[in-house]
């Protein structure tokens, strides 16, 4: 069975911090991991996805996530925080589905 | 290059009507999903559709039938709508099932009263 965990409904941070999602997941199969990103009054749209190969996977945006297997993480980063940012993020794993996170609504502050 | 596309957007209904949500997608998927987005719960799994003519259940599918007659269509019917349908209703498709990228159409919000 697949699951994801997100830690932290909400993430306030200030314009141009450091931007740290968690993710967790827990996956019976080697898994695929996904980051999504959703607008106010729109659908997901793909930040960036691990499949196989090189563990960190750069996205759209100058966002960016590690795949740790030892940790069973999928963290997304950016290293400076843009007002555009602001947004709700979902983590997902596929096993035989798509399992999304409770997602993070990220507020960046002026 | 319309993608997914769902309709309606808006949809009020009374408790006990029915109705049908429809999703169209011009990517030649053939993988189509239903979700259901509430607050704080995330996205889960209504019905799934590997190919046409084959649906299969998720992971909250009590009060929805779908059905898959053609490749591009795969549209979401309320029986008999309950309050707790309340919600924003996503569609989804994509080219390789699971594991390839899901695209989202933009969202039908529906209030049942």
């Amino acid at each position: 069975a697949q699951s994801v965990t997100q830690l932290g409904s909400h993430v306030s941070v200030s314009e141009g911090a450091l931007v740290l999602l968690r993710c967790n997941y827990s996956s019976s199969v080697p898994p695929y991991l996904f980051w999504y990103v959703q607008y106010p009054n729109q659908g997901l749209q793909l930040l960036l996805k691990y499949t196989t190969g090189a563990t960190l996977v750069k996205g759209i945006n100058g966002f960016e996530a590690e795949f740790k297997k030892s940790e069973t993480s999928f963290h997304l980063t950016k290293p400076s925080a843009h007002m555009s940012d602001a947004a709700e993020y979902f983590c997902a794993v596929t096993g035989n589905q798509f399992y999304f996170g409770t997602g993070t609504s990220l507020t960046v502050i002026p | 290059n319309a993608g997914v596309t769902q309709t309606p957007k808006f949809q009020v209904l009374k408790t006990g009507q029915s109705m049908t949500l429809q999703c169209a997608q011009d990517m030649n998927h053939e993988y189509m999903s239903w979700y259901r987005q509430d607050p704080g719960m995330g996205l889960r799994l209504i019905h799934y559709s590997v190919g046409a003519g084959i649906t299969d259940q998720g992971e909250v599918p009590n009060g929805y039938n779908v059905s898959r007659s053609t490749t591009e269509d795969f549209p979401l019917r309320l029986l008999s709508a309950a309050p707790s349908q309340t919600s924003v209703y996503f569609c989804a498709s994509s080219y390789s099932s699971p594991r390839g990228e899901l695209f989202f159409g933009e969202g039908s919000r529906l209030t049942v009263l």
